[in-house]
């Protein structure tokens, strides 16, 4: 059966980096693009950007580019996402959503990740 | 950015008939599709995806759940309610160009 799953929970300091996985298995990695949604405590749902698991392009939202980074490790049917510079701001669940190239709907969805960002 | 606004919160019965909205800033249709989609999400789990394309029923989905609407609104019906289906519920769309929004959710309440 189709699956995502990502990494464990992370609690980091303000300024550091912090990289989540999402893991896919029971289809043909490169034929779907891999999408990034975060969801704040409590909050609803924001779409960060895509990856292109063929090519390896990455599109981002307006308000993930700069400190935001989607890779791949195709081999092992894995898209991550790297945070710089993590802010407060940044604490949230960061989900990984299988959907078709550029867009349209998700169907799949990793279990997410909790991120906590604090001093 | 197309905006798709929701109600926050309604409060329902088990066994009755019950509407979610969604209105979008701009239509999200197509003369073949419309854009608009539709998940559930339960507390501590990620979303489901219940409806795409406005109204095609996503495979094991019961067959209670049922979407309409074209254009800029649109309506996700649960009929009838069981105590399953507690839960909140996004729209998103994804007309045009990026990004793909979603709805602020309306969460489903016992009354």
């Amino acid at each position: 059966q189709i699956q995502l799953v990502q990494s464990g929970p992370e609690l980091k300091k303000p300024g550091e980096s912090v990289k989540i996985s999402c893991k896919a298995s029971g289809y043909t990695f490169t034929d779907y693009a891999m999408h990034w949604v975060k969801q704040a405590p409590g909050k609803g749902l924001k779409w960060m950007g895509w990856i292109n698991t063929y090519t390896g392009k990455p599109t981002y939202a307006d308000d993930f580019k700069g400190r935001f980074v989607f890779s791949l490790e195709a081999s092992a049917s894995t898209a991550n996402l790297q945070i710089s510079n993590l802010k407060n701001e940044d604490t949230a669940t960061y989900f990984c959503a299988r959907g078709e190239s550029g867009g349209d709907y998700f169907d799949y969805w990793g279990q997410g990740v909790m991120v906590t960002v604090s001093s | 950015d197309t905006v798709l606004t929701q109600s926050p919160a309604l409060a329902v019965s088990l066994g009755q008939r019950v509407t979610i909205s969604c209105k979008a800033s701009e239509s999200v249709s197509s003369s073949s599709y419309s854009y608009m989609h539709w998940y559930q999400q339960k507390p501590g789990q990620q979303p489901k995806l219940l409806i795409y394309h406005a109204s095609n029923l996503e495979s094991g989905v019961p067959a209670r759940f049922s979407g309409s609407g074209s254009g800029t609104d649109f309506t996700l019906t649960i009929d009838p309610v069981e105590a399953d289906d507690i839960a909140t519920y996004f729209c998103q769309q994804s007309w045009n160009d990026p990004p793909w929004t979603f709805g602020g959710g309306t969460k489903l309440e016992l009354k």
